[in-house]
């Protein structure tokens, strides 16, 4: 069975650090990519999302993600973070023809000290 | 307003007692969904149903049932809950299930924290 990982359980960053969050799949086959964010007591919105073509895709709130075929990884970046970019990030796999199940990863707390 | 509305948003309950979380959307979509959300776990899904009528068990079904009588509801019913079933609650709607060209964005609905004791 496919599963995804999320190896930072938690992060701790100040204002203005660069964040990266790694996420990371075991599907051999094709698949589309999401990262979802859930702020504080809030439900899960859609941060970005891969289908094909350019694998670096941008999202919302300054948010990019690159996807590595080869590495089997779909890496979540933000140059600058903001104290409001504080939630829990989940990376999420939908393979090929498989309607619309999602595969989520454990998920990331990122706490972003003012 | 477009949404994924449950209820209740809390509950706290005492084991074997049935109880039912109700999901509703309003943007005539055919797909609704279940997630069970655990610390360290991410979302799994509990059930899910492409339509009127049509429901399939997703990763972590046992323990609970679903129905699917109308478009617009997809209730999740837990016939005898255990402590082993705390956890946040999520529905999830999109306009069709679909495969790689055409995935459908889900919509995620607030939330429902249940505690088994």
């Amino acid at each position: 069975a496919q599963s995804v990982s999320q190896h930072n359980h938690h992060v701790i960053l100040s204002e203005a650090a660069s964040l990266e969050l790694g996420c990371n799949y075991s599907y051999g086959g094709t698949v589309n990519l999401f990262w979802y964010v859930q702020y504080p007591g809030q439900h899960l919105q859609l941060l970005l999302k891969y289908f094909s073509g350019d694998p670096l895709v941008k999202g919302i709130k300054g948010f990019e993600a690159e996807f590595i075929k080869s590495k089997f990884s779909f890496n979540l970046r933000k140059p600058s973070v903001q104290w409001s970019d504080t939630a829990e990030y989940f990376c999420a796999v939908n393979p090929y023809n498989a309607g619309n199940m999602l595969t989520f990863g454990g998920g990331t707390r990122l706490m972003v000290k003012p | 307003e477009a949404q994924v509305t449950q209820n209740p948003r809390y509950l706290i309950t005492v084991t074997g007692k049935k109880l039912t979380v109700t999901c509703s959307q309003n943007m005539n979509h055919e797909y609704m969904s279940w997630y069970r959300q655990d610390p360290g776990l991410g979302l799994r899904q509990i059930y899910y149903s492409m339509n009127v009528e049509v429901t399939d068990k997703g990763d972590v079904p046992e323990g609970y049932k679903v129905s699917r009588k109308e478009k617009r509801n997809f209730p999740l019913i837990l016939e005898s809950p255990s402590p082993n079933q705390t956890s946040l609650y999520f529905c999830a709607s999109s306009l069709k299930a679909g495969g790689r060209f055409s995935y459908n964005e889900q919509f995620f609905g607030p939330g429902t924290r249940l505690t088994v004791l």
